[in-house]
Parts: C-alpha cells; sequence; structure tokens
C-alpha cells in the first residue's frame, strides 16, 4: 500500500529538549516536504526536498532542520523546540516523473500532534 | 510570493449542490489543486487543474480559468461525510515551493 508514515502521532515534550520526527514513504518519491498546521493559518510549508541531499526552505523554516539522505526518508528537527512550535504536523510526498514535478502533493503522512510546555 | 484566498465557510444541504471558490496570486503558475481534510485527519489529493476548464470526478468538479486567476471546487449530491474542510494549493514550479490556502470548512446539514 502506498503510504507516508510519521512517527510520533503525539508528542509532549518541554522547551529546549531536542526532537526528531520521522518521516518515511514508499512510493520511491523524489520531492518530500513538511508542513505545520495552525487554526487560521492553514497548511504551511516549514522545508522541502527535490532529491537526496537536496533540501531548502519553505515559508516557516525557523526553529527547524530537515535532512534527505535516502531516498525515502525525511526527518523533521527541532533542536531547541519553544511553545510556538506547538502545532500539528504534516509530511507530505509526490513524485516526479509524468509531470509529477509540476503538482501539488500527493500524498500526507496522518500528522504528528507535537506540544512544547 | 503567492497568496490564495477562500472563504472560510460554508453552510449547504444534505443532496444540494456547493461550489468553493478560490483565487490566487502568483508569480509562476502551473497549476491549481484541491484536498478534503476531516477533523483530525490528514489532508487527501481531490484534483489538479493545470488547464482551464472543468475537471469531473464523479461527484466532485474542479475549474480553473488562469486568466481570471480563479478556480472552483463543485460537489454535487452532496453527503453529510462532505463535511470538511477544503483547501485550494498551488506550486510554485521555480522553487518548488507548495502554498496552500487556508481552507474553507464545509458544513452539511440535513
Amino acid at each position: 500500500e502506498a503510504q507516508v508514515t510519521q512517527n510520533p502521532r503525539y508528542l509532549i515534550t518541554v522547551t529546549g529538549k531536542k526532537l526528531t520526527v520521522t518521516c518515511s514513504q514508499n512510493m520511491n518519491h523524489e520531492y518530500m516536504s513538511w508542513y505545520r498546521q495552525d487554526p487560521g493559518l492553514g497548511l504551511r510549508q516549514i522545508y522541502y526536498s527535490m532529491n537526496v541531499e537536496v533540501t531548502d526552505k519553505g515559508d516557516v523554516p525557523e526553529g527547524y532542520k530537515v535532512s534527505r539522505k535516502e531516498k525515502r526518508n525525511f526527518p523533521l528537527i527541532l533542536e531547541s523546540p519553544s511553545p510556538n512550535q506547538t502545532s500539528l504536523y504534516f509530511c507530505a510526498s509526490r513524485g516526479g516523473e509524468g509531470g509529477g514535478h509540476l503538482n501539488t502533493e500527493a500524498f500526507f503522512g496522518q500528522g504528528t500532534r507535537l506540544t512544547v510546555v | 510570493g503567492q497568496s490564495l484566498e477562500q472563504p472560510s465557510e460554508v453552510t449547504a444541504v444534505e443532496g444540494a449542490i456547493v461550489q468553493i471558490n478560490c483565487t490566487y496570486q502568483t508569480s509562476g503558475f502551473y497549476g491549481l489543486s484541491w484536498y478534503q481534510q476531516h477533523d483530525g485527519g490528514a489532508p487527501t489529493f481531490l484534483s489538479y487543474n493545470a488547464l482551464d476548464g472543468l475537471e469531473e470526478t464523479g461527484r466532485f468538479s474542479s475549474f480553473l480559468s488562469r486568466s481570471d486567476s480563479y478556480g472552483y471546487l463543485l460537489l454535487q449530491e452532496l453527503q453529510m461525510k462532505d463535511s470538511a474542510s477544503y483547501f485550494c494549493a498551488v506550486l510554485d514550479g521555480g522553487y518548488q515551493k507548495v502554498t496552500f490556502g487556508i481552507g474553507t470548512k464545509l458544513q452539511v446539514i440535513p
């Protein structure tokens, strides 16, 4: 089954404690992205990756890091989380073949609800 | 930059037709996408329009007018399960950034 898998689904942490949210896709997709979703603000892109070792900032990258060492994995790293990073996070992917590079996200993960206290 | 505008809420009656509009401003337009998201769930892809006109997929249709920078999602024969948020989105192909609208919360009432 084609899917994007995020872990964990729920996370409560304290300010300043480094954390990583993992994302994995099994569709051999080139493009992967991270979004945060907040009430009244919709989905905002944090970082995206066009392929292995190729990443770039989205609209709200401050306080986040990513890496793309393998095609299937795209972890989101919060080096020093703060309460304003409390949000619902989604990982997404899409393929590059057949015009996929000109499309928007095809598959989303189940979401990670992060609370920073 | 890119920006999209869509209504924040729409209410419609079961069995009726509803249209959700989206206007956009973007520096490099490739196409307009639509997503559905139920409360507590992940967004799911509904449709993508790269060319002007209407695309139909079952009860859902999506329309694009590139000259007007405008599109809409049309939902026919509304069912209670269609109650969800609907997002439009565009891709900045040059930078591969994706921008979503803030979403339209559709409530279907009996």
